[in-house]
């Protein structure tokens, strides 16, 4: 157990829709990160929060969306879904800015778009 | 584009077999680049390379950063049957923040 929490476990929704994934990080971490597992994707970072705010981002698109509120937790919305955005989505958290230190990942959200 | 490339992207060997897995990167401001050991959920974290520290160490388990040939190898030797996983190697660079781009893997089966 890494100590990062996500919920929900498993999500199955209609192309459409909008859903919120939540995720919080360790007791004392600072750095929130967001990731997106599919089979022919592989593990493409999405953004990353510090302490609130925005720091980086990868390769997410416009119909996503995520913050950081003051408690630290985090969550990542999704909308107008597609079939394609059915994938493992990880959170991780770090206590610094930058992965110099380790990530410790979440057991994920497994989102599934029918 | 940057990009980072596995190989192999799967391997099968026997138990007590050495194997090393391959990374090669092209970005541009590299920061570090990290490995992580993916079984039936989330990835672990391995180890992180940087400019200052291009060899680590750990059991079983070795790294070795190339920054001239802009690659990586991730040795394990003795294998056991739960080494059995996905190795991922990710690179963080700089842009504009710093940002992280993973290869798509290996996948290590280990026989007994």
């Amino acid at each position: 157990d890494s100590g990062v929490t996500q919920t929900p476990k498993h999500l199955i929704t209609a192309t459409g829709q909008r859903v919120t994934l939540r995720c919080s990080p360790r007791s004392g971490d600072l750095s929130v990160y967001w990731y997106q597992q599919s089979l022919d994707q592989g593990l493409q970072f999405l953004i990353q929060y510090y302490n609130g705010e925005e720091r980086a981002k990868g390769n997410i698109l416009e119909r996503f969306s995520a913050q950081q509120f003051p408690d630290l937790h985090s969550e990542l919305n999704l909308s107008s879904l597609e079939l394609g955005d059915s994938a493992l989505y990880f959170c991780a958290s770090s206590f610094r800015d930058s992965p110099y230190n380790e990530q410790f990942f979440g057991p994920g959200t497994r989102l599934t778009v029918l | 584009e940057d990009k980072v490339v596995q190989s192999p992207l799967s391997l099968v060997v026997h138990e007590g077999d050495t194997v090393t897995l391959n990374c090669s990167y092209e970005v541009t401001n590299f920061r570090s680049l990290l490995w992580y050991k993916q079984e039936k959920k989330a990835p672990t974290f391995l180890f992180m390379l940087t400019s200052s520290g291009i060899e680590k160490k750990s059991g079983r388990l070795s790294s070795i950063l190339d920054k001239k040939e802009l690659s990586s190898i991730l040795n394990i030797t003795a294998t056991q049957t739960g080494d059995s996983a996905i190795y991922l190697c990710a690179v963080e660079f700089d842009q504009a923040g710093t940002a992280l781009i993973f290869g798509k893997g290996t996948t290590l089966s280990v026989s007994s």
